[in-house]
């Protein structure tokens, strides 16, 4: 079965610093794997997806995600964090086999950044 | 160029009343997604339609939840007789081929339901 792991709730950064969201994954054959970041009270919104090729993904809003095949794991992270980045951030991987697309999101971490 | 819209953003009924939520995918885009969001969760898959089918509704609560998506106007996602568990967010999103799992879902702002 496929699923995704965001081992920390919340972030907390300083308005400058680097940030990371960390994110695991675990599925059978080749992993398809996307960011989205949700505001308050909004839908989710496109940030950056891995399907092959260079194991650094680049997105919207500076945002990067690093691909890591032997820690099966797909962290986000931004050189430096603005207070507008704070939102709730979700991991998810495209579900495989059958006629589905579904994604599977992680339960999501809550960004942090302080001015 | 208009994302995925749905309507209503935010709807309250009583218990054992019925709820309609509506999407309307982004133009070009034939398949349409449901996911469910329940307070402090992640989404969950509920169903996965193209038009006139129903693909996939392996996440779909076997009573009371229903979705169509017909060949003109938007895909319904249908709860009769909520309860207040059915409290939550409800997102739909759309994408361009089914049979690209490398397509990207664009999401529309949801509906917000609240049963009393």
């Amino acid at each position: 079965a496929q699923s995704v792991a965001q081992p920390e709730d919340q972030v907390n950064v300083a308005e400058g610093n680097p940030l990371t969201v960390k994110c695991t994954y675990s599925v059978s054959g080749n992993p398809y794997l996307f960011w989205y970041v949700q505001y308050p009270n909004r839908g989710l919104q496109f940030l950056l997806k891995y399907i092959t090729g260079d194991n650094l993904v680049k997105g919207s809003y500076g945002f990067e995600a690093e691909f890591n095949k032997s820690q099966t794991s797909f962290h986000l992270k931004k050189p430096s964090a603005l207070v507008s980045d704070s939102a709730l951030y979700f991991c998810a991987v495209r579900g495989y086999g059958g006629a589905t697309n579904k994604l599977i999101f992680g339960t999501g971490t809550l960004l942090a950044v302080q001015p | 160029n208009a994302g995925v819209m749905q309507n209503p953003r935010h709807l309250v009924r009583r218990r054992g009343q019925e709820a309609r939520l509506r999407c309307s995918p982004m133009k070009g885009h034939s398949h349409v997604y449901w996911y469910r969001q329940l307070p402090e969760e992640g989404l969950k898959f509920m169903v996965y339609l193209q038009k006139e089918n129903i693909i996939d509704e392996s996440g779909m609560p076997k009573e009371r939840f229903s979705a169509e998506f017909p060949k003109e106007g938007p895909s319904i996602l249908r709860i009769q007789q909520v309860v207040r568990g059915d409290s939550a967010a409800y997102f739909c999103a759309s994408s361009p081929r089914r049979d690209g799992r490398q397509e990207t879902q664009y999401f529309g702002p949801g509906t917000r339901l609240l049963v009393l």
